[in-house]
C-alpha cells in the first residue's frame, strides 16, 4: 500500500463553521505534513509532524489547528476561515523526517476547500 | 519556491514526440532533486529523484538530467503521450532556518496536442 488517502474530496463552510479534514497512510511512514496549495501555484508547506509531534510550524494562522492522534492519521482542524483560505488542502508522508534531506515526500489526493 | 524555478511556464508538444522540462535552481548546496506530475483535481504524484552525485537517472519513459556546474536539471518523457499531460514540478530540499523543506519551482504545464 503506498496511498496517501485524504477525506473529504470537497468542502464548503462558511467563516463562523468549524470543520476538519483528515489524512491517513499506512506505509509506516512517521513523518506527515500539510501542504495548502492555491491555484496555478506550487504547493506551500504549512505543518510537519514527525512521530506524532509537531517538528515545523510555518507560522499559520491559529484558524488552523493540526492534529496527530497516531502514526497513521493527521488531521486539519479549522475554524473562523476567511475566503482567502480558499485552497487545496494537500497531505503528504515521508518515511522519516528529512533530516538530510532525502526522503521522498508522497502525496495524498487533496482537499478542495471553498470558503464562503 | 524562491531557488527552484521553471524556463517555460507551458509547454505544448505533439503526440509521439519527446519532451523537456527545464528546471534551474540557485542553491548550490541542494544534492536531492525530485520532479512531481501532478494532473487536473489531483495530488503530486512522484515521477523520479537525483542525487547530485549522479548527472543521470532513467526511469520508465522518463529521464532527470543534472547539470551542477549550471545549477540546472531536466526531466525528458519520450514519445509523450495524452495521460502526460499535468503540471510538472522540480522540487529540492532547502534549509531555511536549518530545517530541511521541500520547496517546489513554479510548474511547467505540458500540454499534449493529439
Amino acid at each position: 500500500d503506498t496511498e496517501v488517502t485524504q477525506t473529504p474530496k470537497h468542502l464548503v463552510m462558511g467563516m463562523t463553521n468549524k470543520k476538519s479534514l483528515k489524512c491517513e497512510q499506512h506505509m509506516g511512514h512517521r513523518a506527515m505534513y500539510w501542504y495548502k496549495q492555491k491555484a496555478k501555484k506550487p504547493p506551500e508547506l504549512m505543518f510537519v509532524y514527525s512521530y506524532e509531534k509537531l517538528s515545523i510550524n510555518e507560522s499559520v494562522p491559529s484558524r488552523f489547528s493540526p492534529e496527530c492522534p497516531n502514526s497513521s492519521l493527521l488531521n486539519l482542524h479549522l475554524h473562523a476561515l476567511q475566503p482567502e483560505d480558499s485552497a487545496l488542502y494537500l497531505c503528504a508522508s515521508s518515511q522519516e523526517f528529512p533530516s538530510n534531506g532525502h526522503e521522498t515526500q508522497y502525496f495524498g489526493p487533496g482537499t478542495r476547500l471553498l470558503v464562503l | 519556491g524562491e531557488n527552484v524555478g521553471l524556463h517555460l511556464p507551458t509547454l505544448s508538444v505533439q503526440e509521439g514526440d519527446n519532451s523537456i522540462i527545464n528546471c534551474a535552481y540557485s542553491n548550490s548546496a541542494s544534492d536531492y532533486f525530485i520532479w512531481y506530475k501532478q494532473e487536473s483535481g489531483k495530488g503530486p504524484q512522484f515521477i523520479i529523484d537525483i542525487r547530485s552525485n549522479m548527472d543521470k537517472r532513467q526511469g520508465q519513459r522518463v529521464t532527470v538530467l543534472l547539470n551542477k556546474t549550471v545549477k540546472h536539471l531536466s526531466l525528458q518523457i519520450a514519445a509523450t503521450q495524452p495521460g502526460d499531460s499535468a503540471v510538472y514540478f522540480c522540487a529540492d530540499f532547502e534549509t531555511p532556518d536549518s530545517s530541511y523543506k521541500l520547496i517546489f519551482g513554479s510548474g511547467t504545464r505540458l500540454l499534449v496536442r493529439p
